[in-house]
C-alpha cells in the first residue's frame, strides 16, 4: 500500500515567487492535515482537511497561503508571494475518518527555501 | 495553548532510560507520541485515549493520566537508534470537533 507522497521533495524560489505544494494521502484517508516545521523548533499544525471541507484553519499564517482538495483526494497548498519566513519543511499527513481517533501517517515533507 | 514539552533536550548513553514529558493546560482528548528524524518525517509510536492509560511497544512506553492533561513517554535501555525528536500530539474535542496540536519537542541524542 502506498504511503503518504509529497511533491516536490525540495523547491528553493525567491521572495515573492509563488510555489504550490502538492499532498496525495493513502487512499482511503478522508482526514489530511498540513504542519510545518522550521530548523529545530515544534512541528505547527496549519490545516485540517475532512474530505474536500477545511474542518479547522486555524493555523494558516495569513493570506498568503491557500489550501485546497478538490474532490477529497489530493490537496495542495500554495504560498503567494512567499516571504523568507515562509522557509521550512512542509509535512501533510492522512488518517482515517474515526472516532476515536487513530495514528496520523505522515509524508516525506516537502522543503521550502526562500532566497 | 500548545502543550509543553520538558526535558527540551536529553543526551544520554547507550542503555540508559528517560522520560518525556508532555503537559496541556486543558484536558485531552488523546494523546499520541511521534519521533522525527532529522530530515525525514515523523514516525508515529503510539496512541492513548482514556485517563489512566499505559501502553508499551518493547522498550518503549507511555502513560495518560487520569486528569487527562499530561502524558510521559519512557525510554528504557536506550538504543542509538532512539535519538531523534519527540513528539506529542494532543486531541481536544471542542464542539463536536478535533483540535490537534503538536508538543513543543525533546530533542533526544543516545551516544554510544
Amino acid at each position: 500500500e502506498a504511503g503518504v507522497t509529497q511533491f516536490p521533495s525540495h523547491s528553493v524560489i525567491e521572495k515573492g515567487q509563488t510555489v504550490t505544494l502538492r499532498c496525495d494521502p493513502i487512499s482511503g484517508h478522508d482526514n489530511l492535515y498540513w504542519y510545518r516545521r522550521v530548523m529545530g523548533k515544534e512541528i505547527k499544525f496549519l490545516l485540517h482537511f475532512v474530505k474536500e471541507s477545511k474542518q479547522d484553519e486555524s493555523g494558516m499564517p495569513n493570506n498568503r497561503f491557500l489550501a485546497e482538495r478538490t474532490g477529497g483526494t489530493y490537496s495542495t497548498l500554495k504560498v503567494q508571494p512567499a516571504e523568507l519566513e515562509d522557509s521550512g519543511v512542509y509535512f501533510c499527513a492522512s488518517s482515517l475518518l474515526a472516532d476515536p481517533p487513530t495514528e496520523q501517517f505522515f509524508g516525506p515533507g516537502t522543503r521550502l527555501t526562500v532566497l | 495553548q500548545q502543550p509543553v514539552q520538558s526535558p527540551q533536550a536529553v543526551i544520554l548513553r547507550e542503555g540508559e532510560d528517560a522520560v518525556i514529558n508532555c503537559s496541556s493546560s486543558k484536558a485531552l482528548y488523546s494523546v499520541h507520541w511521534y519521533r522525527q528524524k532529522h530530515g525525514e518525517a515523523p514516525v508515529f509510536l503510539m496512541i492513548l485515549l482514556k485517563g489512566g492509560e499505559q501502553k508499551g511497544h518493547e522498550k518503549i512506553s507511555a502513560s495518560f493520566n487520569e486528569k487527562k492533561q499530561q502524558s510521559s513517554l519512557y525510554l528504557t535501555a536506550s538504543q542509538l537508534s532512539y535519538s531523534g525528536t519527540y513528539f506529542c500530539g494532543t486531541e481536544r474535542k471542542t464542539s463536536g470537533t478535533y483540535k490537534y496540536i503538536f508538543g513543543t519537542g525533546t530533542r533526544l541524542k543516545v551516544l554510544a
